[in-house]
């Protein structure tokens, strides 16, 4: 069974760059099918896509949030990572890592908490 | 990139059915078979239940059922059952000057009275 694990930092400083790692087991990013992709939710409020990355390592993000975000892979780990530059308190969410296949997010991990806060 | 439009809330007694929509445009709802729901109970992870617009995930009842018409998608939920109630979230594929993107709803509260 796929599992999806976030890593990194619950606390961030205001302009600084919020680093997360998905790690992810039962399955390879290197599978051509799938993307994997960062999804948040602010505290009370709804998801909010930040972007994917397919194997071959092309990404897509989220227009609104293109110049502050990169997602990367690392096979040889199993793990993708996201870093979000000059962050704000209006980063702070829940961020969870996610399988897509299409579009469409069949499998998400549990969820880590981060909060932008000096 | 404005969230696709949901109704904040939807309600409905067990039994019945409810019907919850999920307007966007012709650059993502109205122009791609890639419309998704997700079903999220308090401090849980999101469940998808419906995916391409109507096809269901293994192990999803089907008493959810999705649809599409021009901009507009719609999750329907029949029978409704006490453990349907949570939030409910549409997301579709969507692209904006050549770039690609998925892009969510704001999400429904969908309360069983």
């Amino acid at each position: 069974q796929l599992q999806l694990l976030e890593s990194g930092p619950g606390l961030v400083k205001p302009s600084e760059t919020l680093s997360l790692i998905c790690n992810v087991s039962d399955d390879s990013i290197s599978s051509d099918i799938y993307h994997w992709a960062w999804v948040r939710q602010p505290p009370g409020k709804g998801l909010d896509w930040i972007g994917s990355i397919h194997y071959t390592g092309r990404t897509y993000y989220k227009p609104s949030l293109r110049s502050r975000v990169t997602i990367s892979l690392d096979p040889s780990k199993n793990q993708f990572s996201l870093k979000m530059t000059s962050v704000t308190a209006a980063d702070t969410a829940l961020y969870y890592c996610t399988r897509e296949i299409e579009s469409s997010s069949g499998y998400w991990g549990q969820g880590t908490l981060v909060t932008v806060s000096s | 990139q404005s969230a696709l439009t949901q109704p904040p809330s939807a309600s409905g007694s067990p039994g019945q059915s409810v019907t919850i929509s999920c307007t966007g445009t012709s650059s993502d709802v109205g122009a791609y078979k890639y419309v998704s729901w997700y079903q999220q109970h308090p401090g849980k992870a999101p469940k998808l239940m419906i995916f391409e617009v109507s096809r269901r995930p293994s192990g999803v009842p089907d008493r959810f059922s999705g649809s599409k018409s021009g901009n507009t998608a719609s999750l329907t939920v029949s029978g409704l059952q006490a453990e349907d109630e949570a939030d409910y979230y549409c997301s579709s594929h969507a692209v904006t000057n050549n770039f690609a993107y998925v892009i969510f709803g704001g999400g429904t509260k969908l309360t069983v009275l």
